[in-house]
């Protein structure tokens, strides 16, 4: 059992290049979520999805853009990266009706 | 908004002895749920233990437990008996009207604990 799980886990970008961030999760969950961690500021929500076709803006979203074509997949997207995304990104999900997230590893990525 | 404050940057304690990780929030609902998270230095998140706004006693898992104070808005993480493997960074966590459709589950900037041998 997987749980959910993140690639790349490492990422170095030049400033203006994008990417994608993959997220997949094998337990059905509705709910997904991106963070992105920075020091001495937790946790902060970028976007997040209540299901299939849909997603919404978290506290952070300047930046960033989501899909989720596939109930198990929740990608995010930097189109032009800056040095002030440099975070550690992670994603986390839960099933309906659940209080906890199940997180991935965390993706670290270094914009130059 | 929802406000989640760890004042403790940094805490250290004796192996075998208890800790406590304070957590205050600001909210002006009625139902919410507050939550902590292990992250050791692999980077995971480990959830932790999980208090609910409603819940008369407080919440107890293994050696955690939490310290809720509901009038005082304060939701302290207590670690009994410290083990090394205790060292980590730990945050507290809070989400509005849980069980319901609010997602924006809030963070605090966390409390680095290093247990001494």
């Amino acid at each position: 059992n997987a749980g959910v799980t993140q690639t790349p886990k490492f990422r170095v970008l030049k400033t203006g290049q994008s990417m994608t961030l993959l997220c997949a999760q094998d337990m059905n969950h509705e709910y997904m979520y991106w963070y992105r961690q920075d020091p001495g500021m937790g946790l902060r929500l970028i976007h997040y999805s209540v299901g299939e076709g849909t997603t919404a803006k978290g506290e952070v979203p300047d930046g960033y853009n989501v899909s989720r074509l596939k109930k198990q997949n929740f990608l995010l997207g930097l189109e032009s990266a800056a040095p002030s995304q440099t975070s550690v990104y992670f994603c986390a999900s839960r099933i309906s009706g659940a209080n906890v997230l199940t997180f991935g590893a965390g993706s670290r990525l270094t914009v130059l | 908004a929802q406000k989640i404050t760890q004042t403790q940057p940094g805490m250290f304690v004796q192996e075998k002895e208890a800790v406590t990780l304070d957590c205050t929030y600001d909210t002006s609902d009625q139902s919410y749920g507050l939550f902590w998270y292990k992250q050791p230095s692999s980077g995971e998140m480990i959830f932790l233990i999980y208090q609910g706004s409603y819940d008369e006693q407080n919440a107890t898992e293994g050696r955690y437990s939490l310290n809720f104070q509901k009038a005082r808005k304060s939701a302290n993480l207590v670690i009994s008996a410290s083990q090394l493997g205790d060292s980590a960074m730990y945050f507290c966590a809070m989400r509005e009207a849980p069980g319901y459709n609010n997602n924006d589950m809030r963070f605090g900037a966390g409390t680095r604990l290093t247990v001494k041998p």
